[in-house]
C-alpha cells in the first residue's frame, strides 16, 4: 500500500511558468521532507515541515504542510531549467509500531528553456 | 565535502555472485539507513541502524541481504547470490536521531 501519493507524476512546462506539486496521504505524519533528485545522484533535502499549516519558503519554492499533517504541497514560481528533476516527498507516518520512512511516488519535472 | 559517501558508484556483476557495498555516513550522525530505488520510483526503505544496532528491517530485505554497522560508523550492505531483480540503485542516508536524512549518491548495481 502506497501511503504517499504525489501528483502530477510528470510535468513539462516552459521557463517562467508556475507549478504546484501535491503530496497526499490518509496517514498523519510527524514531519514531511521534500527532496530533489537528479539522474545518477541521491536525493537532496530541500526542506522539512513539522507543524500543521506551516509554510516555508526557499527562494522561488514555497512548501506548505496541511493543517492535519496528512498532506503537503510544493509551489515553484517562475520555473527555470535548473529546477528540472525528480521531486520527492517523504516522511515517517505516525502509525505506531515499526519504523518505516516512506517516499512518495515522485513528480518528474522538466522545465524547457 | 563531508557528506555521505558510497562506494562503489557502479557495480556490474553476473547473476549468482555476491556483492558488497559500503557507506560512510556524516561523522556525527548516529543513524544510518539503506534504501533501494528502481527506475522511475521513489526510494524504498530497507533497514536502519542507530549506532551499531540494526533496529528495523523491511520485508524487502530477503535472507540474501545482510547489513552491518560494526563500530557504529561505516556500514556495509551485502547481497548474496544476486538475481536479476536485484538490479537497482542502492542508497545510503544518515541523520541525527529525529533529524532529516542526508543521502549519498548511491551505488548502481547491474546484474548480467
Amino acid at each position: 500500500t502506497q501511503l504517499l501519493e504525489q501528483s502530477p507524476q510528470f510535468l513539462s512546462i516552459q521557463e517562467g511558468e508556475n507549478l504546484t506539486v501535491y503530496c497526499n496521504s490518509s496517514s498523519v505524519f510527524s514531519s514531511l521532507q521534500w527532496y530533489r533528485q537528479e539522474p545518477g545522484e541521491g536525493p537532496v533535502l530541500l526542506v522539512t515541515v513539522v507543524t500543521g499549516g506551516e509554510v516555508k519558503k526557499l527562494k522561488r519554492l514555497t512548501f506548505q504542510f496541511g493543517d492535519a499533517r496528512k498532506d503537503s504541497s510544493l509551489h515553484i514560481t517562475a520555473a527555470q531549467p535548473g529546477d528540472t528533476g525528480l521531486y520527492l516527498c517523504a516522511g515517517d507516518p505516525v502509525l505506531g509500531g515499526t519504523y518505516k520512512y516512506i517516499f512518495g511516488t515522485g513528480t518528474r519535472l522538466k522545465v524547457l528553456a | 565535502d563531508t557528506g555521505v559517501s558510497q562506494d562503489p558508484r557502479h557495480k556490474i556483476t553476473k547473476r549468482g555472485q555476491n556483492v558488497t557495498f559500503r557507506c560512510d555516513p556524516i561523522s556525527e550522525h548516529n543513524r544510518l539507513y539503506w534504501y533501494r530505488q528502481t527506475l522511475g520510483q521513489g526510494p524504498e526503505f530497507l533497514t536502519y541502524f542507530q549506532n551499531e544496532a540494526q533496529l528495523e528491517k523491511s520485508r524487502l530485505l530477503s535472507d540474501r541481504f545482510s547489513a552491518e554497522r560494526p563500530k557504529g560508523s561505516f556500514s556495509t550492505l551485502e547481497i548474496q547470490r544476486t538475481e536479476q531483480g536485484d538490479s537497482a540503485m542502492y542508497l545510503c542516508a544518515s541523520s541525527l536521531a529525529g533529524g532529516p536524512q542526508h543521502f549519498g549518491d548511491g551505488t548502481r548495481l547491474s546484474i548480467l
